[in-house]
């Protein structure tokens, strides 16, 4: 089966730089993708990762290593609105359906 | 990029009444709409996938007489959520995709709330 693991929550500084690791265990997948949640919407897609590497978009990158089974999502030159909780997804390659982690609250500080 | 709406943004109902929430992809063409489901500080849950003129697949322990999906269209699915209790309360929240492409797009979600 698929699962993927990222941590509950992770806490920063306003302006800081940070880094939500997502490690997977999945038999197959086109790529990884993250997305971001405000409380009481909906997720919004941030980036996709079809291939290893690092995927640059604005003050946000995205990492994917296959042979590590294993993604990150940094956040740089952090602001007050990126509060929100962050999920990694993976596309099965058996059903096309995204495998959702459990989410990554970002909390940041003044 | 393509745009996804979903009407109601919320609802409040009765116990024991049925709810219709509308999926529409505006600008694209979605030839799968997935519904999703999540309870507060959870992840997203997939219910079913549909495709366009084709019966939804559910995921395990949803009840596909529970939870009517309809994809009639390209651009329209709708979820009724029947004879709905206030275990059914959550946010729902529905995702289309083109053919072929990698990005889904997601509604802003209904927020259903059952008494």
């Amino acid at each position: 089966g698929q699962s993927l693991e990222q941590p509950s929550e992770v806490t920063a500084v306003e302006g800081a730089i940070v880094q939500i690791n997502c490690t997977y265990q999945t038999s197959g997948f086109y790529g990884l993708s993250w997305y971001q949640q405000h409380d009481g919407g909906a997720p919004t897609f941030l980036s996709y990762n079809g291939l290893d590497g690092l995927e640059e978009t604005g003050r946000f990158s995205s990492f994917l290593s296959r042979s590590d089974s294993y993604g990150y999502l940094l956040l740089q030159e952090l602001q007050m609105k990126d509060s929100a909780s962050y999920f990694c997804a993976v596309r099965d390659k058996s059903n096309y359906q995204l495998i959702w982690g459990a989410g990554t609250k970002l909390i940041i500080k003044p | 990029g393509a745009v996804v709406s979903q009407h109601p943004s919320r609802v409040i109902c009765k116990s024991g009444t049925s709810v219709k929430i509308e999926c529409r992809s505006l600008d694209f063409q979605a030839t799968t709409m997935f519904w999703y489901r999540q309870f507060p500080k959870q992840s997203l849950m997939l219910m079913a996938t549909s495709n366009e003129g084709s019966k939804a697949t559910y995921e395990q322990g949803v009840e596909k007489d529970k939870f009517l999906i309809n994809h009639a269209s390209l651009t329209l699915s709708t979820l009724t959520v029947t004879s709905a209790h206030p275990e059914d309360s959550s946010f729902y929240i529905c995702s289309a995709r083109d053919r072929g492409e990698n990005e889904q797009f997601f509604g802003p979600g209904t927020r259903l709330t059952v008494l």
